[in-house]
């Protein structure tokens, strides 16, 4: 059965820290893993990465797959209250069109 | 042009009556998705439209919920006989188009908080 685990559940920092979020799948003919950031309700998109090593970077977030080992991380550097959040991966297997997603990382950053 | 949007934004129903959760996707995207996620949970795929049609509703928990699409714009996912199990966020989300090739994100609305007292 395919599945998306993120560790770890939950996650305190304090404004500044840098935070590595991770995400390990095991998903039949993988085609792509997409990260989201969800606040309130809406989950918004943040990357989608498909290519092992290539790094995705937007301002202080960056991410990475690893399709040999199965994994991705999140980076946040330099964290700020605003980056609180539930952190969702997804990936995308077989279907052309369903997502398989994880249960997600509640990051929480104290000023 | 506008989001995804969804009506209402919180419904509270007592158990046993029926519902109707309303999704409106961006203009021209042709794939819809339907998801529910109870608290502190992933996302739950109920059921995906191409166009007006439901290739997969694999993800409906019971034969309770049902959803259509017409005009391959708005949705709607109806819950009858509401047990307070089906108390969750039900998300909508909508993408430009499906494709063996290529990889997409979604665009998600804000969803509807259901509430079954």
């Amino acid at each position: 059965e395919d599945k998306v685990v993120q560790s770890p559940l939950s996650l305190v920092v304090h404004e500044g820290d840098t935070v590595t979020l991770n995400c390990s799948y095991e998903v039949t003919n993988f085609r792509s893993l997409l990260w989201y950031k969800q606040e309130k309700k809406a989950p918004t998109f943040l990357f989608m990465l498909t290519s092992s090593g290539i790094e995705k970077k937007s301002g202080r977030l960056s991410s990475i797959l690893d399709k040999k080992e199965l994994f991705s991380i999140l980076n946040i550097t330099a964290t700020q209250t605003g980056d609180s959040a539930v952190y969702l991966c997804a990936v995308r297997g077989h279907s052309n069109y369903q997502l398989i997603w994880g249960a997600g990382t509640k990051l929480i950053i104290k000023p | 042009g506008a989001g995804v949007s969804q009506s209402p934004s919180n419904k509270v129903t007592e158990k046993g009556k029926d519902v109707e959760l309303r999704c409106d996707p961006i203009s021209g995207h042709t794939a819809l998705y339907w998801y529910r996620q109870s608290l502190g949970q992933g996302l739950e795929f109920l059921i995906y439209f191409q166009g007006n049609s439901a290739p997969d509703k694999s993800g409906l928990p019971s034969d309770r919920f049902s959803a259509e699409r017409t005009g391959g714009s708005v949705s709607t996912l109806t819950i009858q006989r509401t047990q307070q199990e089906d108390s969750a966020v039900y998300l909508c989300a909508s993408s430009p188009r499906t494709s063996a090739q290529s990889s997409y994100e979604q665009y998600f609305g804000p969803g509807t908080r259901l509430t079954v007292t």
